[in-house]
């Protein structure tokens, strides 16, 4: 069964310092997503991620994150220099299209947890 | 505003009996209510999601219930099973592309 990938499992950083963090979406999908979850807390939405555009962010995805399509499976999340309060595991997300009809399932990959020193 | 370190609520269920989970939301205008489930160290699964048109969604094993007057979600699992045991997710697409996840529930299975 298809799946969303991502790597690496685990990032410890350097506050201040840049992280990449990758993901494999679904072949055939279309749409391509990020999610946080700080450590006990809900998971919360940073951006959604369309034919090479971004499609919507929330509030949390400052200037300091950015997201790119580098070539045909790869989709990243980069965090320019990051902060103690940036530790949280990323899950990426990807789904064949948006559904306005009807709900387009979101496959979530296992996540990357990001510690910030 | 978010709560830090937010204390998961905890239900605890004999194997074999119905879980019933709850979940309020806040947004009159989602038209998508979706439930997931966490397992340790994976990432959200979904179970199932109801339109907001409707009042119920039954899957297999589990149901959804849609109460818009009081903006009340629930899941039902029916015969609970020690591989139910997850933190579940009560969520909402508030927009084309975002969802919005409530608190979860962690749910325990009582041998």
């Amino acid at each position: 069964e298809p799946e969303v990938t991502q790597t690496p499992s685990h990032q410890v950083t350097q506050m201040g310092q840049e992280v990449i963090l990758r993901c494999v979406p679904i072949s055939n999908h279309l749409y391509f997503y990020w999610y946080r979850q700080i450590l006990g807390q809900k998971v919360e939405f940073l951006v959604s991620f369309y034919n090479n555009e971004i499609s919507e962010k929330s509030e949390i995805f400052d200037d300091q994150f950015s997201v790119e399509r580098p070539d045909g499976s790869n989709f990243t999340l980069k965090i320019r220099s990051t902060k103690l309060e940036d530790s949280a595991m990323y899950f990426c997300a990807s789904s064949e299209g948006l559904g306005r009809d009807n709900y387009n399932e979101q496959f979530f990959g296992p996540g990357t947890r990001l510690t910030v020193l | 505003g978010e709560s830090v370190g937010l204390h998961l609520p905890t239900l605890s269920v004999q194997e074999g009996d119905n879980s019933i989970i709850n979940c309020a939301y806040s947004n009159s205008a989602s038209d998508y209510f979706i439930w997931y489930k966490q397992e340790s160290g994976k990432g959200p699964q979904f179970i199932i999601d109801i339109r907001s048109n409707m009042d119920k969604r039954q899957g297999q094993r589990v149901t959804v219930l849609l109460n818009k007057t009081v903006k009340h979600l629930s899941l039902q699992i029916a015969a609970t099973q020690p591989g139910d045991s997850a933190v579940y997710f009560c969520a909402e697409r508030s927009s084309a592309s975002k969802i919005i996840f409530g608190s979860g529930t962690r749910l325990s299975i009582r041998p």
